[in-house]
């Protein structure tokens, strides 16, 4: 099993719509999620983090967290053609006292115009 | 204030030989962080570094090495090249070890003939 999990896409969304991105991961002990978009030939680019339970809402973007089921998505409200990119979900776990950070291999979301 | 910067751009090297990356963190920044990233993967990681020590380790052979320097700044070294090392090798700096909010740079595009 994977450690950090993301459906590989493409998702495709109608402009104007909400794109909904899912990722699971495997360690209980995962300390805290992140979520980064990364365009074509270019490096990710962090779009938020969440450390607890429950939603958290930063401008069109919402994370939200699980532990008890280990899941973090996040959503995009009024998806605009220029969202569309690969998104990264990402994981740290601190195992033993090291250091991991752990992505997922990434969604794919073409919005449509 | 001036991002991660990351050099050479682009490098083209034989099997077997070696290569350095360089990379230099966000002004502030304590940690910096290698990853590899294959096309259509998200980035694995390789090495955290936290005030010049080794904080963590992904799963990649001992061809791989790093260091950090007083000023923060990071060096990758990867001997012995193999075709299969022809990758972005992205680094991140994050202003300490707890928070982890990672900023990457643009990455090199290590090709290996």
């Amino acid at each position: 099993q994977k450690e950090v999990e993301q459906n590989s896409g493409p998702l495709s969304v109608p402009e104007g719509a909400i794109a909904s991105l899912n990722c699971t991961y495997s360690d209980r002990g995962s300390q805290s999620f992140f979520w980064y978009r990364q365009y074509s030939g270019k490096s990710p680019e962090l779009i938020m983090f969440i450390y607890s339970n429950g939603d958290k809402e930063d401008g069109r973007f919402t994370a939200q967290l699980n532990k008890a089921s280990q899941y973090v998505s996040l959503l995009i409200r009024d998806s605009q053609p220029s969202d569309s990119a690969t998104y990264l979900c990402a994981v740290i776990l601190i195992p033993t006292g090291t250091y991991k950070y752990i992505f997922g291999t990434g969604t794919r979301l073409k919005v449509l115009a | 204030d001036a991002g991660v910067t990351q050099s050479p751009t682009h490098l083209i090297k034989t099997r077997g030989q070696q290569v350095t990356l360089r990379c230099s963190p966000i002004s502030g920044h304590k940690s910096v962080s290698w990853y590899q990233q294959v096309l259509g993967q998200g980035p694995q990681f390789i090495f955290q570094y936290y005030e010049k020590e080794e904080r963590g380790r992904g799963n990649f052979p001992d061809r791989f090495s790093a260091r950090q320097f007083p000023n923060y700044s990071s060096e990758l070294n990867v001997n012995a090249l193999l075709l299969g090392d022809s990758a972005l090798y992205l680094c991140a700096s994050s202003r300490d070890r707890e928070t982890d909010t990672q900023y990457f740079g643009p990455g090199t595009r290590l090709t290996v003939l």
